[in-house]
């Protein structure tokens, strides 16, 4: 089982729509967490981290469940520009490692 | 100019060369890492460095060894490719000390092509 799951999509979505990226992860001991967007043939770039109170930045919105050990991402009002991979990412104290999801791919159409 | 940089950007060699990918950045930070990306796979952890001389393997450093002589470069060396080991391969930094040590920063990544 991978240590940190998403769902590979695509999400082809319509501009102006809501789309929501779940991911889950294995490791009860992992201590922070983080959306990093990365563009076709880019390098990732950090999105945004993940607070345990749930946070947001414009029309990004990232919550976290330790109980479930679950992630979520909720893109507002999407722009054609939002079309990229959304990797979920976990960082554990224990080993001072950051581990990665293998992405979530997005399109957002005209 | 870009902060974290990766020479070459693309490589094609054959089965049981050795290849060496170097990295630099100038963004002034000790923390260093090499990752390879798979489709379907993720980014994967091969080696990290915090400090000069410092060397930590990390979650497949089999078939990889690196090497970290001045703060800002830190390359990555394959002793003899295999075909497996076609893949994009980023260079990060990250700074030191709280919630600093949180973002990663990548180099824009080399695709080597094993043959």
């Amino acid at each position: 089982r991978k240590e940190v799951e998403q769902d590979p999509g695509p999400f082809n979505v319509p501009e102006g729509a809501t789309v929501a990226f779940n991911c889950t992860y294995s490791n009860s001991a992992s201590q922070s967490f983080f959306w990093y967007r990365q563009d076709c043939r880019k390098e990732p770039k950090l999105l945004m981290s993940v607070y345990s109170s749930g946070n947001e930045d414009g029309r990004f919105t990232a919550q976290l469940n330790r109980a479930s050990q679950y992630i979520s991402l909720l893109i507002r009002d999407s722009k054609l520009s939002d079309s990229a991979t959304y990797l979920c990412v976990v960082r554990t104290y224990n080993n001072n490692d950051m581990r990665f999801g293998a992405g979530t791919r997005l399109t957002v159409k005209p | 100019d870009a902060d974290v940089t990766q020479t070459p950007r693309n490589r094609i060699t054959k089965t049981g060369k050795r290849i060496m990918l170097e990295c630099s950045q100038t963004k002034g930070h000790d923390r260093m890492y090499w990752y390879r990306q798979d489709p379907g796979l993720g980014l994967r952890l091969i080696y990290y460095s915090f400090d000069v001389k410092d060397i930590n393997k990390g979650e497949i450093s089999d078939g990889y060894s690196v090497s970290r002589q001045a703060q800002a470069k830190f390359s990555l060396s394959l002793e003899s490719a295999i075909p497996n080991q076609t893949a994009l391969y980023f260079c990060a930094t990250s700074d030191f000390g709280g919630d600093r040590e949180n973002e990663q920063f990548f180099g824009p990544g080399t695709r080597l092509t094993v043959l």
